[in-house]
């Protein structure tokens, strides 16, 4: 199975700020193929179901905001909001979809001073 | 507007057996595969069961291999999950997705099932 290790556990951070969270996968996501990553980014809002983010490492999906970004690839990726907003207050998760079993890292949550 | 409603959940003894269903609209139902993830109480969430667009390929994870079925009515744009020999450790919110890619684009509200005596 591939590992996946999110970091870190959490953070808090004041309305404005940029964010980083790092998602580090235990081989590589790379399909060679077709040159794609296939790692996912999900934001888990309190009380609410996931939404998805990021797919292909990097790739915005519909509607979801210009401040949200995903980098990376290989075994490291990175997701960076680069201006936190209080709606931001949520759990995230990376997944691989790389091979099955489907696996999610651990989540990092993000408070807002 | 894609819309997933789940059903079926609540609380069941272990062993016991519980069906959950999940109604799908605002989507052609049979172009896609369809998947179940679940999020144990305060938990991060895993990946429970993947149906292809024809029903024709399922996949599992280990823990419910043999336990679990995953299938799907494309006349009625529904899925299905039957849990049998139902554990404490199936405890959790199951949420029925759609599979974009093996990434989860879209996802129901979530129905919980809790397995207790």
């Amino acid at each position: 199975d591939i590992l996946i290790n999110q970091s870190p556990a959490s953070l808090t951070v004041s309305a404005g700020e940029k964010v980083t969270m790092s998602c580090k996968s235990s081989q590589s996501l790379l399909y060679s193929e077709n040159n794609q990553d296939y790692l996912a980014w999900y934001q888990q809002k309190p009380g609410q179901f996931p939404k998805l983010l990021i797919y292909g490492a990097s790739n915005r999906h519909t509607g979801v905001p210009d401040r949200f970004t995903g980098s990376g690839s290989g075994t490291d990726f990175t997701l960076t909001i680069s201006s936190v907003q209080a709606e931001d207050l949520a759990d995230y998760y990376c997944e691989q979809t790389y091979s099955y079993p489907l696996t999610f890292g651990s989540g990092t949550k993000l408070e807002i001073k | 507007e894609v819309q997933l409603v789940e059903s079926g959940g609540g609380l069941v003894q272990p062993g016991r057996s519980m069906k959950l269903s999940c109604a799908a609209s605002g989507f052609t139902f049979s172009n896609y595969g369809m998947a179940w993830v679940r999020q144990a109480p305060t938990k991060g969430l895993e990946w429970v069961a993947t149906i292809s667009y024809d029903g024709s390929s399922t996949y599992y994870r280990d823990s419910v291999k043999g336990r679990f079925t995953i299938s799907r009515d494309n006349a009625k744009s529904t899925l299905y999950l039957q849990m049998n020999s139902l554990r404490s450790e199936d405890t959790a919110t199951y949420y029925c997705t759609k599979d974009y890619g093996s990434y989860f684009d879209y996802w129901g509200q979530g129905v919980m099932v809790t397995v207790s005596s």
